[in-house]
């Protein structure tokens, strides 16, 4: 069974930057997989940010933005912001029109 | 602009069954992806699986045996059945669409509120 995997939680200072990472449990994550990120905060739905590896969804600012590191899918916030303290969700397709979320990761601003 | 919106009971018994519609307003079904995805209470996200309003479907397989997925072009509406449930379905239960571009869908793009359904006698 694959998985995908995220960190768990990062904290970040307000201006600071932070990169979030997506991995799989075998092997590496490339543009093949499509790799998508969304922002969830408590009680409501997920919102698209990124998509295609580094396509920002329409209204997302540019200090969001989406690439391969190494062998993984990273979103990276430039300029944190304090609204920007959400759960952060990427999503993997694995082939056969299958398409797997990861854990999340929950992102605290202060 | 297109709004999805789902509905159904909000308490099913174990071993029932748990169905759900997803209601589209502002566009057509037609043409398009379709999909559902849960959240267990304080858990992540789980993709369920998809729908092409043709009523071509793909499962998530750990979930494959136990869902099934349907559409209905004259009401707009696509459902959700999940047999079998167990405490473990208690879930906040989105329905989605997706963006597509030609053969190749990119990003669930409308979401709905979610329909929070919890399996209890």
């Amino acid at each position: 069974q694959i998985v995908v995997t995220q960190e768990p939680s990062f904290s970040v200072s307000p201006g600071g930057t932070v990169t979030l990472t997506c991995g799989l449990s075998s092997g590496s994550v490339s543009s093949g997989h499509y790799p998508n990120w969304y922002q969830q905060t408590p009680g409501q739905a997920p919102r698209t940010l990124i998509y295609n590896t580094n396509t920002r969804s329409s209204g997302v600012p540019d200090r969001f933005s989406g690439s391969i590191l190494g062998n993984k899918a990273a979103l990276t916030i430039t300029g944190a912001q304090a609204d920007d303290e959400s759960d952060y969700y990427c999503m993997l397709y694995i082939g056969s029109g299958i398409r797997v979320f990861g854990g999340g990761t929950k992102v605290t601003v202060l | 602009q297109v709004q999805v919106q789902e509905s159904g009971p909000g308490l099913v018994k174990p071993s029932e069954t748990l169905s759900l519609t997803c209601s589209v307003s502002g566009g057509s079904i037609n043409n398009q992806y379709w999909s559902w995805i849960r959240q267990p209470p304080g858990k992540g996200l789980e993709w369920i699986g998809y729908i092409h309003y043709s009523g071509s479907t793909n499962y998530n397989p750990s979930l494959k045996s136990r869902v099934i997925m349907s559409v209905d072009t004259s009401k707009n509406q696509f459902s959700l059945i999940l047999n079998s449930v167990t405490a473990a379905d208690t879930a906040v239960y989105y329905c989605a669409r997706w963006y597509c571009a030609g053969p190749t869908c990119y990003y669930l793009d409308v979401w709905g509120k979610g329909t929070t359904v919890t399996v209890s006698s």
